[in-house]
């Protein structure tokens, strides 16, 4: 199995529907990302946890939420999809401050029409 | 803050050349540096990480990168291209203690690497 599993892989849907993508991960790791890659601007972070009861907002999380059912998943909300929500998102995890890098899930491309 | 900036989108290189990834980052805080490399429709797989060690580093699959404070720069390099190497890299950097970002990865846009026969 995947250090870090997302699901699901590949997601359409319209314009307004809520939307949840899910993050779960096996290396015990306390920290959690959420990031959305997008052509020509990289990763952008969108929310990150600490712990359990850290969460924080990154650069780019209107339009998002994000919860925290556990040390091992990381979920993220889309409340009311629009079509510029359209990206590629990854969830990571880390086991430090940073200094060992991420390891990163397979990712999920939703597409909002 | 902390920022990263790869020069050149797309780089092309023949089968055997030299391949030149170029990254300068900003930092308030000496940083920790990365670089990853994604396969299509894969995730980002870590090629080799700078924490304040030995300034030159070497990573998976022949790559190194060399830390250059006065240049604020962390070029990734590998001798001889192969078309195995066709992927997007990313150069990435997180501040140490003390900085206002301890703890997050700041990527930059992506070097698209094609590999010629």
């Amino acid at each position: 199995d995947a250090d870090v599993t997302q699901t699901p892989r590949n997601r359409i849907t319209k314009t307004g529907k809520r939307i949840m993508l899910e993050c779960s991960q096996t290396k015990g790791h306390d920290r959690m990302y959420w990031y959305r890659q997008d052509p020509g601007l990289g990763l952008r972070l969108i929310y990150y946890s600490f712990d359990v009861k850290d969460i924080n907002k990154g650069e780019i999380s209107d339009g998002y939420s994000v919860s925290r059912q556990a040390q091992a998943k990381f979920s993220l909300s889309l409340e009311s999809a629009i079509p510029n929500q359209t990206a590629l998102y990854f969830c990571a995890t880390s086991g430090d401050r940073g200094t060992s890098g991420y390891t990163f899930g397979s990712g999920t491309r939703l597409t909002v029409v | 803050a902390q920022s990263v900036t790869q020069l050149g989108s797309h780089v092309s290189v023949s089968e055997g050349a030299l391949v030149l990834l170029r990254c300068n980052y900003s930092s308030s805080v000496p940083p920790y540096l990365f670089w990853y490399v994604q396969y299509p429709n894969q995730g980002l797989q870590l090629l080799l990480k700078y924490t304040s060690a030995a300034t030159l580093v070497k990573g998976i699959n022949g790559f190194e990168a060399e830390f250059k404070k006065s240049e604020t720069s962390f070029h990734l390099t590998k001798p001889s291209a192969h078309m195995s190497d066709a992927a997007e890299y990313f150069c990435a950097v997180s501040e140490g203690a003390g900085g206002t970002s301890y703890g997050k990865l700041t990527f930059g846009q992506g070097t698209i690497l094609t590999v010629h026969p």
